[in-house]
């Protein structure tokens, strides 16, 4: 069974900090895919990664999936309360049906 | 363009009973799927659709059933309706064997 493992569960921090959110697995996705989820609304879809080792940047976001494709980070600069939501990681399989989603990281930053 | 839309928003039903709920895809998707998301957890794969038949389908029992119908539009029907169903049901359309998934705001379920 696939599993992904995402730390930490909570953080809440000040407006202006950094942070990093992490996504591991014992198993090889083909793609590792981060949604934000705001409450009362379905998750939307920050970034896709494929390649191993591969860095994607959205603004202040900055995506890694690892090298061997088994986990992956989110790293958010200079938070802003606007960031605040929760994070959830999934990844895929060659046959392109189910995502496996991570429990999430419900990140709240106050001003 | 229109995006996803679930009907109805909330639902509350008592055990034992059955419950149908809608989704419409986004325009030019031909893949339908469904995801349970229980409190404070991730979303959990249902099962997907496409050309108005089942591709796939995750750990959950048989009284969870679909449908996809030919404009794509699809419903989940849950029969026998547990306490441990009370979740946040969500549908997503993609094209098919594309990972990109655009979800609607989804149905919250509360069984009593």
């Amino acid at each position: 069974t696939q599993l992904l493992e995402q730390s930490p569960q909570f953080l809440s921090i000040q407006e202006g900090e950094n942070l990093t959110v992490y996504c591991n697995s014992s198993s090889v996705f083909s793609s590792l895919q981060w949604y934000r989820q705001e409450p009362g609304e379905g998750p939307v879809l920050l970034v896709t990664v494929v390649t191993g080792g591969e860095v994607k940047k959205l603004k202040r976001l900055t995506f890694q999936f690892g090298d061997a494709r088994k986990d992956s980070s989110l790293h958010i600069t200079a938070a802003q309360p606007g960031d605040t939501g929760l994070y959830l990681c999934a990844g895929g399989s060659q046959a392109g049906t189910a995502l496996i989603f991570g429990k999430g990281t419900t990140l709240s930053v106050s001003s | 363009e229109t995006g996803v839309t679930q009907s109805p928003t909330h639902l509350i039903k008592t055990r034992g009973q059955q419950v149908t709920l809608r989704c419409s895809s986004q325009s030019g998707h031909n893949t339908v799927s469904w995801y349970q998301q229980a409190l404070g957890q991730g979303p959990q794969f249902i099962f997907q659709y496409y050309r108005e038949e089942e591709n796939g389908r995750g750990n959950f029992p048989p009284r969870f059933s679909g449908l996809q119908f030919p404009n794509y539009s699809s419903e989940l029907n849950v029969n026998a309706l547990e306490l441990d169903d009370s979740a946040l049901y969500l549908c997503a359309s993609s094209l098919f064997r594309n990972e990109k998934l655009f979800f609607g705001s989804g149905t919250q379920l509360s069984v009593l």
